[in-house]
């Protein structure tokens, strides 16, 4: 079993529509990150979170850490928001190493 | 304000050749990672350095080495290239925060795409 999982893996949405990505993990962190891959590799970091909610545009990201749960919400989404989006956590003992999930797809068509 | 580059994009060796991949982090950032992203999965991490000494590394054979410059650049070196070497590499760069044991937030290059055959 992975110490980090996503769900749902693919994703379909329509334009406008509100869209969740899950992210639950197994062991004791340090920090969360949710970052966006585009088709060619780039990733870019979205949000570094260690309690609570961040709000960034139109994306939010929440974590409970007690229940070891993160969500990504993306509200009015866009055909720009296509892309796979992928949970990685800081272990709370190794705080150099990253633990990435395998990612959720994201289609948001017009 | 460059971001993290990497260079090259693109890359082809056979079996048993070396490569080096290299990696300039985002300005002011003192830390770079590497990671290997295998075709339909997540990253794996490689290894991170810190004031130019590797300071963790993850599951990767002694084929795998790096180094940083005084200029906090970085280099991936891969011996005796597998075709299961075959990946995207990726390099994050970040500024550690003294005193608190984590680093910032991370920023990712391009990545290198190293196709062995």
């Amino acid at each position: 079993k992975n110490e980090v999982e996503q769900s749902p893996q693919n994703l379909t949405a329509q334009e406008g529509e509100f869209i969740t990505i899950n992210c639950s993990y197994s062991v004791g962190i340090s920090a969360l990150h949710w970052l966006q891959q585009h088709p060619g590799g780039g990733i870019v970091s979205l949000f570094m979170l260690s309690s609570g909610k961040k709000k960034h545009g139109r994306l939010i990201a929440t974590i409970n850490i007690q229940e070891k749960h993160s969500s990504l919400h993306i509200t009015a989404s866009h055909p720009r928001d296509s892309a796979v989006y992928i949970c990685a956590v800081l272990l709370f003992y190794n705080t150099d190493k990253l633990i990435f999930g395998t990612g959720t797809r994201l289609q948001v068509f017009p | 304000d460059a971001g993290v580059t990497q260079s090259p994009t693109h890359l082809i060796k056979t079996r048993g050749q070396q490569v080096t991949l290299r990696c300039s982090p985002k300005s002011g950032h003192d830390t770079v990672s590497w990671y290997q992203q295998a075709l339909g999965q997540g990253p794996q991490f490689i290894f991170q350095y810190y004031e130019e000494e590797e300071r963790q590394r993850g599951n990767f054979p002694d084929r795998f080495s790096g180094h940083q410059f005084p200029n906090y650049s970085s280099e991936l070196n891969v011996n005796a290239l597998l075709l299961g070497d075959s990946a995207l590499y990726l390099c994050a760069s970040s500024l550690w925060l003294v005193g608190t044991g984590v680093t910032g937030e991370l920023f990712f290059g391009e990545g290198s795409r190293l196709t062995v055959l």
